[in-house]
């Protein structure tokens, strides 16, 4: 069982459609981030949220907007999505500080069509 | 600006063979380093984090580090088909880690 779970797994949605993701720790890390990753391309990250307020955001379209309610909980919302905007969303978190690792969740794998 | 760099491969070895996978870094105040594999499709998990100069052995895998040449390695010993996947590194300074883009590598039977 994975410490961080992400939902839904799986979502195809059209390029008019707004839905979200989301992305919930059982860790007690005070950090959570997303990632977007394209077919063979490298992992690219997107926000970063420390104590629930972003400390990075890697200039993401806004199209996509985060929302952290708290620690434990970071959502995508997503809307107005381009056919290349479809990749595996993955959320992480981290404990903080300068040695704890990355913790991933499995990723949503999202189509635009 | 914080850089991670892995040369993107593929490294093709056969089966029983050793893989050597390389990392550099640019911030000399990192502090913190890690070896995330990831099979197609699927999250990164991590295999092996190391903190200090010189080695670290897990099993088949060792890390190396070493902190005046700001380079990391990879070694995995015994090389199998299973471990065909890409290799990441990731640096840690502060609280966010820096991804490199990754290393194929590809294990012949």
């Amino acid at each position: 069982e994975t410490g961080v779970t992400q939902t839904p797994r799986h979502l195809v949605m059209g390029m008019t459609n707004k839905k979200s993701l989301k992305c919930e720790q059982h860790l007690g890390h005070n950090a959570m981030y997303w990632y977007k990753q394209s077919a063979k391309k490298p992992l690219e990250l997107m926000f970063v949220y420390n104590f629930k307020e972003q400390t990075e955001n890697n200039s993401v379209p806004s199209r996509f907007s985060p929302e952290c309610p708290n620690s434990s909980h970071l959502f995508l919302h997503l809307h107005t999505l381009q056919p290349e905007d479809s990749a595996l969303y993955l959320c992480a978190s981290h404990p903080g500080g300068a040695t704890g690792e990355l913790f991933f969740g499995e990723g949503s794998r999202l189509t635009v069509l | 600006q914080k850089e991670v760099e892995q040369n993107s491969g593929p490294l093709s070895v056969p089966e029983g063979a050793i893989a050597s996978l390389n990392c550099t870094y640019s911030d000399r105040g990192s502090q913190s380093f890690f070896w995330y594999r990831q099979y197609s499709g699927k999250s990164p998990e991590l295999i092996m984090s190391i903190y200090s100069n010189g080695d670290k052995e897990d099993g088949r895998f060792t890390a190396q580090l070493n902190k005046a040449s700001q380079y990391v390695s990879l070694l995995i010993r015994d090389s199998q088909p299973s471990d065909s996947a890409t290799y990441l590194c990731a640096v840690n300074l502060g609280s966010t880690l820096t991804f490199g883009k990754g290393t194929m590598l590809l294990v012949s039977p």
